[in-house]
C-alpha cells in the first residue's frame, strides 16, 4: 500500500540552527502539505502546495519557514533559525484531489530544539 | 472564529461497551468534515468524510453522522485493537486547509 515518507524520524539541534525536514508523498498525488502538532496540542496547518507553489499558508508559517519540491518526488519543510517554540511533531500529509480532506499523513518527524 | 470542539477528552470502554464520541463546530461554512484516527507516535489515519446534514458513514464497528452543529462517531462493540486519538477536522468552504479538535482518546479494555 502506497504511504509517504518523512526523515528523520527524531531531529535535535540548537537553538538558532537551521533544519530540513524531508518527505516522499505518494508517487500519483498531486497536494502537499505540512502540519505540526506540538505536544499535547491540536494538529495544526502550515502550508499546502500544488503546481509547484504554495497555495496557501497559516499565520505560523512566516518567513523563517519554507517548502520546495527539488525534484519529482521529494517535498522539504525548511526551519531557518530555529526556535524552541518550533519544537513539535511536523507531518507531511498527500492527497489526490483538492479540497477532498482525504489526506495521508507520514509518521511524522519530532523536531527538538534545545 | 472557526472551531472545533471534541468531548470527551478521555473516554474508557470495557470491550464490547458501546459508546459515542462527540465533535461539535462553529464555522463560517462548511466544506467537509473529516475523522481521523491517531495511534501514538503516527500521523492520522483518515477513516471518513461528511459533506452535508443527515448523511452517515460506516466502517466496520464505526459509524459517524453529521448535523448541522456536530457529528458523532459511534462505537459499536470496541476491541482493544480500536484503542486510539480520534480526530475531527472542519474543512471551510474556499479553502484547503483542516482545522483539527484536541481530539479523544479512547481506552478499551479486555
Amino acid at each position: 500500500e502506497p504511504e509517504v515518507t518523512q526523515t528523520p524520524s527524531h531531529q535535535v539541534t540548537q537553538m538558532g540552527q537551521e533544519v530540513i525536514l524531508r518527505c516522499v508523498p505518494i508517487s500519483n498525488h498531486l497536494y502537499f502539505y505540512w502540519y505540526r502538532q506540538i505536544l499535547g496540542q491540536k494538529v495544526e496547518f502550515l502550508v499546502s502546495f500544488y503546481n509547484n507553489e504554495i497555495s496557501e499558508k497559516s499565520e505560523i508559517f512566516d518567513d523563517q519557514f519554507s517548502v520546495e519540491r527539488p525534484d519529482g518526488s521529494n517535498f522539504t519543510l525548511k526551519i531557518r533559525s530555529t526556535k524552541l517554540e518550533d519544537s513539535a511533531m511536523y507531518f507531511c500529509a498527500s492527497g489526490g484531489e483538492l479540497g477532498t480532506g482525504e489526506l495521508f499523513f507520514g509518521e511524522g518527524s519530532r523536531l527538538t530544539v534545545l | 472564529e472557526d472551531q472545533v470542539t471534541q468531548s470527551p477528552e478521555a473516554l474508557r470502554l470495557q470491550e464490547g461497551e458501546s459508546s459515542s464520541l462527540n465533535c461539535s463546530y462553529t464555522v463560517s461554512g462548511l466544506r467537509g468534515l473529516f475523522w481521523y484516527r491517531q495511534d501514538p507516535g503516527k500521523g492520522p489515519e483518515f477513516l471518513f468524510t461528511l459533506y452535508s446534514a443527515g448523511e452517515e458513514k460506516e466502517k466496520e464497528r464505526l459509524k459517524a453522522t453529521l448535523t448541522k452543529k456536530e457529528s458523532f462517531l459511534h462505537i459499536t462493540a470496541p476491541k482493544p485493537e480500536d484503542s486510539a486519538t480520534y480526530l475531527c477536522a472542519v474543512q471551510i468552504r474556499n479553502t484547503d486547509k483542516l482545522i483539527f479538535g484536541t481530539g479523544t482518546r479512547l481506552q478499551v479494555f479486555p
